[in-house]
């Protein structure tokens, strides 16, 4: 099974701080994929990244950046926290062939910025 | 970007009812879906997979697929407490931008 591992289960962190949400996945898919999800929004994509060093913009790329230095690991960074990216961050990996091959999600992170 | 859209309920359910969960899309080129589950608290995980005009089967869960129409949907039979969730739709293949419908809330109550 493929699995995908996200560094933190939850975090609380500080307005202003510097902070690195991580993402592993075993299976060298060659998509990753960060969300956020939030009550009444659904799941809203951040940045996408279909290779290496390669990153996309998603719907609510703003406050945030990543980065893929390795194919198996996706990390995504708030550059300075704030209350309003209180959320649940949902990493998730795909394969890029395969249309049956859906996405797999890690267990997500619970982020509170107080 | 694709749009996939999904009545956030809840869907109100008596156990060993039939539930109908629906989702539309808008982009034609969307060949093939696949339906997520999410427990509350979890993230979503893969029941199926539809791509072909019709039904896909598989235990108490079918998938249907209408392209004509832009929508698929799933049916659960023979539903049990264990199935509330929320259930999420979302196309495949085609763009890397992949779209999730914001999900329905399934309650299925004793």
């Amino acid at each position: 099974d493929v699995k995908v591992t996200q560094s933190s289960r939850y975090l609380v962190k500080r307005t202003g701080e510097k902070v690195f949400l991580e993402c592993v996945q075993d299976m060298d898919h060659e998509n990753m994929f960060w969300y956020r999800q939030d009550p009444g929004l659904g799941l809203r994509l951040i940045y996408f990244s279909y290779d290496v060093k390669m990153k996309e913009k998603g719907d609510i790329p703003e406050g945030y950046s990543v980065s893929r230095e390795k194919k198996e690991r996706f990390s995504l960074i708030l550059e300075s926290a704030s209350t309003n990216q209180t959320s649940m961050y949902l990493c998730a990996s795909k394969r890029s062939f395969g249309a049956n091959y859906g996405y797999t999600f890690g267990s997500g992170t619970r982020l509170t910025v107080v | 970007q694709k749009e996939v859209e999904q009545n956030s309920g809840p869907l109100s359910v008596p156990e060993g009812a039939i539930a109908s969960l629906n989702c539309t899309y808008s982009d034609r080129g969307s060949q093939s879906f696949f339906w997520y589950r999410q427990y509350s608290g979890k993230s979503p995980e893969l029941i199926m997979f539809i791509y072909s005009n019709g039904d896909k089967e598989d235990g108490r869960f079918t998938a249907q697929l209408n392209k004509a129409s832009q929508y698929v949907s799933l049916l659960i039979r023979d539903s049990q407490p264990s199935d509330s969730a929320t259930y999420l739709c979302a196309p495949s293949g085609g763009s890397y931008i992949p779209t999730f419908g914001r999900g329905t809330s399934l309650i299925v109550h004793p």
